[in-house]
């Protein structure tokens, strides 16, 4: 069965204290690897995609890298404005755009 | 370029109701998918749509339902409502190509049954 898990649940950090968000995946075939941040009571807000093992994408302070069964968000000197579930997704191999979520890493940056 | 939006924003009904959700896509996305969200489950697939045609479905009961429309936009239907319906749900668009396809999501309907 088509599975993704996050870890750590929740993450405490400091403000400029960088560390990293991890996602493992088991999908026979992968089309792509997405992740997300979603604030509280907000729909989901795009971040990367990521298509092949070894692929690497940076986006201000973050850095999502693939792996062939596991993804890295790394952040680097986060600030309170960057505290947000971050969602990672995977999308099947066959016709859909269907997605497969993991339950999300919880982060709070402190001042 | 204006983003995936949903109406309403927010509901609350009684066990035993119906409610209808809508959803609008990003111009030019054709395909429509929807997602439940709650605490307890995370992000759950219900179905998706691609030119008014239902291609795929989620593991939910056929209480819940969806169509789309020629103009690419969606609603989903929920009948007799049960507690457990209580969540937020997603509406996400994207791009009709081959290959990944980045899908991009509204702010949801928060949706209460009481």
């Amino acid at each position: 069965e088509d599975q993704v898990t996050q870890s750590p649940e929740a993450l405490r950090l400091q403000e400029g204290e960088s560390s990293s968000l991890n996602c493992s995946y088991t999908v026979s075939g992968l089309r792509g690897l997405f992740w997300y941040r979603q604030d509280p009571g907000k729909g989901p807000e795009f971040l990367f995609t990521l298509y092949s093992a070894g692929e690497e994408k940076e986006k201000e302070r973050l850095k999502a890298t693939l792996t062939k069964k596991e993804s890295f968000l790394h952040i680097t000197a986060p600030k309170p404005e960057d505290s947000a579930t971050y969602l990672c997704a995977v999308q099947p191999p066959y016709n859909t755009d269907k997605l497969i979520f993991g339950t999300g890493t919880r982060l709070q940056v402190f001042p | 370029k204006a983003g995936v939006t949903q109406t309403p924003r927010y509901l609350i009904k009684t066990r035993g109701q119906q409610v209808t959700l809508s959803c609008s896509p990003i111009s030019g996305h054709r395909s429509v998918s929807w997602y439940q969200q709650t605490p307890g489950q995370g992000l759950q697939f219900l179905f998706e749509y691609f030119s008014e045609t239902q291609r795929n479905k989620g593991n939910f009961p056929g209480r819940f339902s969806g169509r789309q429309f020629s103009n690419s936009r969606s609603e989903m239907n929920v009948s007799t409502l049960e507690l457990g319906d209580s969540a937020l749900y997603l509406c996400a668009s994207s791009l009709p190509t081959q290959g990944v396809r980045e899908q991009f999501f509204g702010p949801g309907t928060r949706l209460t049954v009481l």
